[in-house]
């Protein structure tokens, strides 16, 4: 079992719609990264959170420490937020451990 | 400011050949990680450089993988010999504080095919 898992692994959905992803981990972590992946391109950092809630736009990340999860909502989704969503802790000092990512789909 | 770069974009090699994958954080950032994803797995962690100084050196797989960053400035990452099992993506990324505060700056990532 990975130490950090995300759910779903696939998503697809209407346009406007409100998107919710998962990631559970089992490990004590400094830590909890939102990564998002576009087809063919790089990675890129969306979220860095340790506690509580953060919001960048139509983007929100929260985290339970207690429960060790955190979810990233998308609001009124548009098709360019399809991506490969990806959450990662830091265990520790500073090494990553990711997990195997959301697929999003989001149609006109 | 510039991103993190990586070179080369894509690498298609045979069996038993060398391959050499080079990074350049962005200026100023003294921490470089080397990660790698390989086909339908979660993208794992490779080593971890401060400076010039191998941090965590944990995830990286056998001796054929070699990593340096002489001078503290890019890294190169090389396999030698390439196996079948090493294809994949290999991404860079770097942070200026030591304990990532301001999260990690990634670069596009190679990708690695080896026939």
């Amino acid at each position: 079992k990975n130490e950090v898992e995300q759910s779903p692994q696939n998503l697809t959905a209407q346009e406007g719609e409100f998107i919710t992803i998962n990631c559970s981990y089992s490990v004590g972590i400094s830590a909890l990264h939102w990564l998002q992946q576009h087809p063919g391109g790089g990675i890129v950092s969306l979220f860095m959170l340790s506690s509580g809630k953060k919001k960048h736009g139509r983007l929100i990340a929260t985290i339970n420490i207690q429960e060790k999860h955190s979810s990233l909502h998308i609001t009124a989704s548009h098709p360019r937020d399809s991506a490969v969503y990806i959450c990662a802790v830091t265990k520790g000092a500073q090494k990553l451990v990711f997990g195997q990512g959301t697929r999003l789909t989001i149609n006109p | 400011e510039a991103g993190v770069t990586q070179f080369p974009s894509h690498s298609v090699i045979e069996k038993g050949q060398t391959v050499t994958l080079r990074c350049d954080p962005i200026s100023g950032h003294d921490n470089l990680y080397w990660y790698r994803r390989v086909m339908g797995k979660e993208i794992k962690f490779l080593l971890h450089f401060v400076k010039e100084s191998k941090q965590d050196e944990s995830g990286m797989p056998n001796n054929r993988f070699l990593a340096e960053r002489t001078g503290g400035t890019y890294s190169t990452l090389k396999v030698q010999p390439a196996e079948l099992e090493d294809s994949g993506v290999y991404f860079c990324a770097s942070s200026q504080d030591r304990v990532a505060v301001r999260g990690q700056y990634f670069g596009p990532g190679t990708r690695l095919t080896v026939l």
